[in-house]
């Protein structure tokens, strides 16, 4: 199962972009990256899934080098309701992901 | 479509009580999960159900059995709770195992004493 590394908090200001980093050395090759969205006394959501190269949706964007050992989560301009916990999941079956601590964004006014 | 709903939202058990978590997802989803997400934690999966009549461990379950009732319904069962088990419990569902999209219900906060 690929492992991923990513911070535990970032913060940032609104109007800014943030780019949330994750490391996944051991990524198979069928396997994919998803980022997931979570606030507080709330499940998870999906924010935005990727194999390779660039993938964009009305909230984010995802960037995978070719190597795909890491990606990179941007989220343009955000504001004080993108204060949340973020994961980034790698895997080919959703029976099998980790979703791990995730990254804590606090956004400030 | 009301989503992946969960019921109750709150519990409290004493230690040897048992209860049943119930979801229950309108969107005609093949697999279900339930996971447990502890303090500060990510969400761990417990148990999940590929298919309609089908149930596999996850990684941690002990201490709970499921029931894929139907399509639509997948319960969580506590047969004797322990403080250990306290905990968030969501539930989950996609179209299919692969890496699809989850939908997640809202969670049902379980403590116990």
């Amino acid at each position: 199962l690929a492992k991923t590394t990513q911070p535990i908090s970032m913060d940032s200001y609104e109007g800014q972009e943030v780019n949330i980093t994750c490391s996944h050395n051991n990524i198979a090759t069928n396997d994919y990256i998803t980022w997931y969205q979570q606030f507080p006394s709330q499940g998870p959501r999906f924010i935005i899934q990727g194999y390779k190269t660039k993938v964009t949706n009305e909230v984010a964007s995802l960037f995978i080098p070719a190597d795909r050992k890491s990606s990179t989560l941007s989220l343009p301009r955000v504001s004080l309701s993108d204060t949340a916990v973020y994961y980034c999941l790698v895997g080919a079956n959703t029976d099998k992901l980790i979703f791990g601590t995730g990254t804590r964004l606090q956004v400030f006014p | 479509n009301a989503g992946v709903t969960q019921t109750p939202k709150f519990q409290v058990l004493k230690t040897g009580q048992s209860m049943t978590l119930q979801c229950a997802q309108d969107m005609n989803h093949n697999s279900m999960y339930w996971y447990r997400q502890d303090p500060g934690m990510g969400l761990r999966l417990i148990y999940y159900s590929a298919s309609e009549g089908t149930t596999d461990k996850g990684e941690v379950p002990n201490g709970y059995n499921v029931s894929r009732l139907n399509k639509r319904e997948f319960s969580l069962r506590l047969e004797s709770a322990a403080p250990s088990q306290t905990s968030v419990y969501f539930c989950a569902s996609n179209l299919d195992r692969g890496a699809d999209t989850q939908y997640f219900g809202p969670g049902t906060r379980l403590t116990v004493l």
